[in-house]
């Protein structure tokens, strides 16, 4: 199960940590992920780290903005997420899976608004 | 990036009906294709990957094939539950992308 929180509101500009709190499985064996999906629109993946935390990716978008990261002795996945947009504005979701995203938690939101 | 282009946007259907989606890549992704399905409200569950692998727990009457840049997933016989939201995604290359979705609605 993954559990994220962190989310809220925040103005243009501002900065927000996600959180995702993994049970039932260890973070640190699986690639993990975020993806978000702005209000009434598609999937988006975020950003990628592997399993040991020494990889990651982003889309264009987040690319010097956001940090993915994780915290392997509290089992939990993060996202630091800097100088956010209005576009931004989205519910994130933490999932386990590098291919197949096989396992995703029920997501927090964001809203990025002045 | 590789663009996915998902057809048709929105399928009619009949309980008990044959359906079949259609995701286009922008390039080659090889075999290195998923689909999901969205329920409103809740988060996408994965249901094939690498093109044409069921994810555990998922009903045979799904089903994904193709490989390259033209891939299509089954629903065999269209069940009450299984009218939803539906994304192919690819993971052959950075940055990782969705198609823009395929609803599929009681007719």
């Amino acid at each position: 199960q993954l559990v994220e929180s962190g989310g809220g509101l925040v103005q243009p500009g501002g900065s927000l940590r996600l959180s995702c709190a993994a049970s039932g499985l260890i973070v640190s064996n699986y690639w993990m992920c975020w993806v978000r999906q702005a209000p009434g629109k598609g999937l988006e993946w975020v950003a990628n780290i592997n399993r040991d935390g020494s990889e990651e990716y982003y889309v264009d978008s987040a690319k010097g903005r956001f940090t993915i990261s994780k915290d392997n002795a509290k089992n939990s996945l993060y996202l630091q997420m800097n100088s956010l947009r209005a576009d931004d504005t989205a519910l994130y979701y933490c999932v386990r899976g590098h291919f197949g995203l096989e396992v995703w938690g029920q997501g927090t939101t964001v809203t990025v608004s002045s | 990036e590789v663009v996915m282009t998902q057809s048709p946007a929105t399928l009619s259907v009949s309980p008990g009906e044959r359906v079949t989606l259609s995701c286009r890549a922008s390039q080659s992704v090889s075999s290195n294709l998923a689909w999901y399905q969205q329920k409103p409200g809740q988060a996408p569950r994965l249901l094939i990957y690498d093109a044409s692998t069921r994810a555990t727990g998922i009903p045979g009457r799904f089903s994904g094939s193709g490989s390259g840049t033209e891939f299509t997933l089954t629903i065999s016989s269209l069940q009450s539950e299984d009218f939803a939201l539906y994304y192919c995604h690819q993971y052959n290359t950075w940055p990782r992308t969705f198609g823009q979705g395929t609803t599929v609605e009681i007719k």
